[in-house]
């Protein structure tokens, strides 16, 4: 199994509802990610997993909230978000995060539309 | 910091031209190089890397060689295909750190 699955494909949803977007990858990578995407832009790195343990969070809103369950699944939980974080979100994960284990695998992305 | 710079397009070819989206990278010691291919409505797919100076990197047609002397990974497939029109993104990976960092993005498209 070489994929990273990311769920729902599309989500709208309110700026009161809470939401949550689940990513899975049986690779046994031990590092995962969450990117945000803009239309024609990069992808923005959000928050880093290794081994389970939150690594890097580059300043996100705390209305996004990442969780890492296990080393399988990752989740990023939505709460009173605005429309300009209508996004792609996407999931990547690694075997791990050196140098030369640091090749990303992504998931095909949860498009997010807020209104 | 550590900077990919890529030429942003749009690309426009025909089907059967030759293609090059030049790629330059600011890193400090060795980083690892790679080109990533999105298409429409889809997440991001590794099309090749090189991990050290002077490897080639290929798949499915397209090359791109490590030239540390020129910090540049650029690009190349001898013959494009519709199939081919997508967005691509030149990526570094640091010897040191956690950080991935990419280019902005080039968006080829291929008429037939």
């Amino acid at each position: 199994d070489t994929e990273v699955t990311q769920t729902p494909k599309h989500l709208v949803m309110g700026m009161t509802n809470k939401k949550s977007l689940k990513c899975e990858q049986h690779m046994g990578h031990r590092a995962m990610y969450w990117y945000k995407q803009k239309a024609k832009k990069p992808p923005e790195l959000m928050f880093v997993y290794s081994y389970e343990k939150l690594s890097i969070n580059e300043s996100v809103p705390s209305r996004f909230s990442p969780e890492c369950p296990n080393s399988s699944l990752l989740n990023l939980h939505l709460h009173a978000l605005q429309p300009e974080d209508s996004a792609l979100y996407l999931c990547a994960s690694s075997r791990g995060t050196g140098s030369g284990a640091n090749v990303l695998t992504f998931g095909a992305g949860s498009r997010l539309t807020v209104l | 910091g550590n900077s990919v710079t890529q030429m942003e397009g749009p690309v426009t070819l025909s089907e059967e031209a030759f293609l090059t989206i030049n790629c330059t990278y600011t890193a400090t010691g060795y980083p690892s190089l790679f080109w990533y291919v999105q298409y429409p409505g889809e997440g991001l797919q590794l099309l090749l890397k090189a991990t050290k100076a002077d490897d080639k990197g290929s798949n499915k047609g397209f090359e791109a060689t490590y030239r540390k002397e020129t910090t540049s990974f650029h690009l190349e497939k001898g013959s494009v295909q519709v199939s081919d029109s997508a967005v691509y993104f030149c990526a570094l990976s640091a010897q040191y750190g956690q950080n991935f960092v990419f280019g902005p993005g080039t968006r080829l498209s291929v008429l037939p």
